[in-house]
């Protein structure tokens, strides 16, 4: 079965720091990728995405996320993190060959004003 | 700019019971899932759906669950016999096609007594 990690599960931040969130997969083929962030209370929502082409791909709310092929990973980032960024974020991989979404587990921000 | 939605937002329910719930997914979307996320667990895969049959289980998508497009628009999640482990957050999701991103619903949180 295919597996996504996220190493972080719970992350604690003040207002302005950098933040970078791990995200590795085990299939060795083609994948689509995706962050998504569920805040309190909310569903998901999708940050980013990536298919193919650059492998650094911007998202909304000054999120980027960087695929490294050969590291099988796909790391979530932000320069300078708010209170409001506060929210769970999952990594999810839709390998070519499946019909459907792998989810990590999910790493939990919380961000100290 | 559309939206999945679900109803009910919580259920509550005894064990034993059945339960449908129900999901409209974006107009012009193809396929059609459901996820379970059990309280301060990973989002898990149930099911997808497209062209009205189901494409791909998990195991966790037994005999006791049943999926359903009745019309154009509803998409429907049965349990025929509900379990207290069956007591989670059911979000459903579409997505235009195969590999793109799918969108989720808000959820609807099941509790079995």
């Amino acid at each position: 079965a295919q597996s996504v990690s996220q190493h972080n599960h719970h992350v604690i931040l003040s207002e302005a720091a950098s933040l970078e969130l791990g995200c590795n997969y085990s299939y060795g083929g083609t994948v689509n990728l995706f962050w998504y962030v569920q805040y309190p209370g909310q569903h998901l929502q999708l940050l980013l995405k990536y298919f193919s082409g650059d492998p650094l791909v911007k998202g909304i709310k000054g999120f980027e996320a960087e695929f490294i092929k050969s590291k099988f990973s796909f790391n979530l980032r932000k320069p300078s993190v708010q209170w409001s960024d506060t929210a769970e974020y999952f990594c999810a991989v839709f390998p070519d060959n499946f019909n459907k979404f792998y989810f990590g587990s999910g790493t939990k921000l919380n961000v100290k004003p | 700019e559309p939206e999945v939605t679900q109803t009910p937002s919580h259920q509550v329910t005894q064990m034993g019971q059945e339960v449908i719930l129900r999901c409209v997914p974006i107009s012009n979307h193809l396929y059609f899932y459901w996820y379970r996320q059990i309280l301060g667990q990973k989002v898990e895969f149930l099911v997808s759906f497209y062209n009205n049959e189901i494409s791909e289980k998990s195991e966790i998508f037994d005999d006791q669950f049943s999926v359903e497009r009745p019309d154009g628009s509803n998409f429907t999640l049965k349990i025929r016999s509900t379990k207290l482990e069956d007591s989670a957050m059911y979000f459903c999701a579409s997505s235009r096609d195969r590999a793109y991103e799918q969108y989720f619903g808000p959820g609807t949180r099941l509790t079995v007594t």
